[in-house]
């Protein structure tokens, strides 16, 4: 079945420590993109990608890193410059018109910062 | 950047009821209107969308229309059943070359 995997569903970590989301995706898409939700926030874009070794910063870049080495693959990386690092985490892809296309989204990672 | 505005934030109607949802725009250049479905625990997903050149489409129960002029469109929801209950979003496009989302609206249906 094609769709985007996100692991691990579930991660604790300690203050300080960065952390890396897996995000694949097996659509043939050229774009992807990683949002965050919070409580009452919506999606909030942190980065975005439309082609490989390419990527944009979103609202809220800030404390986060992605790379785009592979087509299937966007990693996200929580840095401990993030303030505010707990949060559930969507990765999304879409055909290379993402502003006027359906975003498909991976069932999410949520992170929790003891 | 593009704002979208969303209300209500909760929304709880019996089962059978209607149930309407609002969002409102501000950068005239969008002509591309999603809404998303997101069940507890899952991503979103695609339920209905409009582009700028209509002003309403159906799709069985649910329906959104739009009105350009003044900035905002809305997602009906008839008949409403159980499983409708999850939070609902909508979109619009921006400078990105990706969506901008309002807050979300979560639906509770009653039985």
């Amino acid at each position: 079945d094609g769709g985007i995997t996100q692991s691990p569903k579930y991660l604790f970590r300690k203050e300080g420590q960065n952390v890396t989301l897996s995000c694949e995706q097996n659509l043939n898409h050229d774009a992807m993109y990683w949002y965050r939700q919070d409580p009452g926030q919506g999606l909030r874009l942190i980065y975005y990608s439309q082609i490989v070794n390419d990527f944009q910063k979103g609202d809220i870049a800030e404390g986060y890193s992605v790379s785009r080495e592979k087509k299937e693959s966007f990693p996200l990386t929580v840095t401990s410059a993030q303030k505010n690092p707990t949060a559930f985490y969507l990765c999304a892809s879409s055909t290379a018109r993402g502003n006027t296309g359906e975003l498909f989204f991976g069932e999410g990672s949520r992170l929790t910062v003891l | 950047g593009e704002n979208v505005e969303q209300h209500p934030s909760t929304l709880s109607v019996q089962e059978g009821d209607s149930a309407v949802i609002k969002c409102t725009y501000s950068d005239s250049a969008s002509n591309y209107f999603p809404w998303y479905k997101q069940e507890l625990g899952k991503g979103p997903q695609l339920i209905i969308d409009i582009r700028s050149n209509v002003g309403e489409k159906k799709d069985q129960r649910i329906a959104v229309t739009l009105n350009k002029t003044a900035k905002h469109f809305s997602l009906h929801i008839t008949e409403t059943q159980p499983e409708d209950s999850a939070v609902y979003f909508c979109a619009t496009n921006s400078g990105y070359s990706t969506l901008t989302f309002g807050k979300g609206t979560m639906l509770l249906v009653s039985p």
